[in-house]
């Protein structure tokens, strides 16, 4: 069955410095993949996505992440981080015919500490 | 371009009563994607509609839920006799015509659920 694993629950970083958030998936298929941030009271908004190609992806805000098949992840990362990043950051892939039917990790929510 | 919209934005309902959420997907989009988040948890597909019809509503409990996307007017999500564990955020998603592998889904700013 397809699942997406987000190992930590909460990270805690001060502005300025680097970020890497961890993301596992299992699927059978060449996955399409996405990280997605919502802030609180918010809806979804769509950061990177990855469906072939270059593995290296460049997103919005300075995100980007990298697919690594043999390890069956897909890490988020930013060299700075800023007060704004703080957020819930969800990763996700696209399951089912074309995709469609997202499944969500269980996401991790980013502290920013002065 | 506006993007998804959803209505009312917070709901509250007391138990057995009826709850209607609606989307009104992006212009130029035929296909809506309704998810459900539980606190503290990732969103979860619940079902995939095209106008008048129900693609995969494998994420839907059987009971209570139904959802419509009808050829005029937003997409509905109906929970009959609300229980507590209802309570949640609601998020709908839209895209459009699907003549290529993946399109891209586009999601609202979610319909938040609270049954008294």
């Amino acid at each position: 069955a397809q699942s997406v694993t987000q190992p930590d629950i909460h990270i805690t970083v001060s502005e300025g410095a680097s970020l890497e958030l961890r993301c596992n998936y299992s699927y059978g298929a060449t996955p399409y993949l996405f990280w997605y941030v919502q802030s609180p009271g918010q809806g979804l908004q769509l950061l990177l996505k990855y469906f072939s190609g270059d593995t290296l992806v460049q997103g919005i805000k300075g995100f980007e992440a990298e697919f690594k098949r043999s390890q069956s992840s897909f890490n988020l990362r930013k060299p700075s981080v800023h007060w704004s990043d703080a957020a819930e950051y969800f990763c996700a892939v696209g399951a089912g015919t074309g995709g469609f039917k997202t499944i969500f990790g269980a996401g991790t929510r980013l502290f920013v500490k002065a | 371009n506006a993007g998804v919209m959803q209505n009312p934005r917070h709901l509250v309902r007391r138990r057995g009563q009826e709850a209607r959420l609606r989307c009104s997907p992006m212009k130029g989009h035929s296909h809506v994607y309704w998810y459900r988040q539980l606190p503290e948890e990732g969103l979860k597909f619940m079902v995939y509609l095209q106008k008048e019809n129900i693609i995969d509503e494998s994420g839907m409990p059987k009971e209570r839920f139904s959802a419509e996307f009808p050829k005029e007017g937003p997409s509905i999500l109906r929970i009959q006799q609300v229980v507590r564990g209802d309570s949640a955020a609601y998020f709908c998603a839209s895209s459009q015509e699907r003549d290529r592998a993946y399109n891209e889904q586009f999601f609202g700013p979610g319909t938040r659920l609270t049954v008294l």
